[in-house]
């Protein structure tokens, strides 16, 4: 079992819709939670970082439970340049190394 | 540089060929991991430098891999007697500070054919 796991999609949806996704990681350790966002062909760019307290950054919002070790990103009014590839990411705070998701692709149509 | 730079783009091997990658990370600095992505999967860990220090290697998959970073700054993977298994794009991420997690940029990557 990998220890952060994803429903890898793809996920195709119509331009403004909402879509969520989830992440499951298995390290009760981890310390900080993070999206990042992979365009084709291109190397993984943070999208947000994930807070317990729940957090929002225009129409993307991210939450974390720790109880369920449970991680969520919700996409609302979604655009045709959302269409890309998100990563779950935990950090392991022994030297800081970011585990990755699978990844969920979304595919936003016209 | 601005950024992380990571040569070559692209590299073709034959199959048991020797590659070596090269990762320029920020300047300053400090932290230097090296990736590998499979198609259609996340980055998997391989290896992780502090300055030159090689803190952590329990991600490289065999004793084919070898990564060095001897002046604390430029890194290069080597992989020997290259394998189709081992097809797949190679990341790079530098981060100034050990562990925080939203600082760390990642170069374009080399993509590696073994054929």
């Amino acid at each position: 079992r990998k220890e952060v796991e994803q429903d890898p999609g793809p996920f195709n949806v119509p331009e403004g819709a909402t879509v969520a996704f989830n992440c499951t990681y298995s390290n009760s350790a981890s310390q900080s939670f993070f999206w990042y966002r992979q365009d084709c062909r291109k190397e993984p760019k943070l999208l947000m970082s994930v807070y317990s307290s729940g957090n929002e950054d225009g129409r993307f919002t991210a939450q974390l439970n720790r109880a369920s070790q449970y991680i969520s990103l919700l996409i609302r009014d979604s655009k045709l340049s959302d269409s890309a590839t998100y990563l779950c990411v935990v950090l392991r705070n022994q030297g800081g190394k970011l585990i990755f998701g699978q990844g969920t692709e979304l595919s936003v149509k016209p | 540089g601005a950024g992380v730079s990571q040569s070559p783009r692209y590299k073709v091997a034959k199959r048991g060929q020797d590659v070596a990658l090269r990762c320029d990370p920020i300047s300053g600095h400090v932290s230097l991991f090296w990736y590998q992505q499979a198609l259609g999967q996340g980055p998997e860990f391989l290896t992780y430098f502090q300055n030159e220090a090689q803190l952590d290697k329990s991600g490289l998959p065999s004793d084919r891999f070898f990564a060095e970073r001897p002046e604390g700054s430029v890194s290069t993977l080597k992989i020997q007697r290259t394998q189709q298994e081992d097809s797949a794009v190679y990341l790079c991420a530098s981060s100034l500070v050990p562990g925080q997690g939203d600082g760390y940029t990642f170069g374009s990557g080399t993509r590696l054919t073994v054929v």
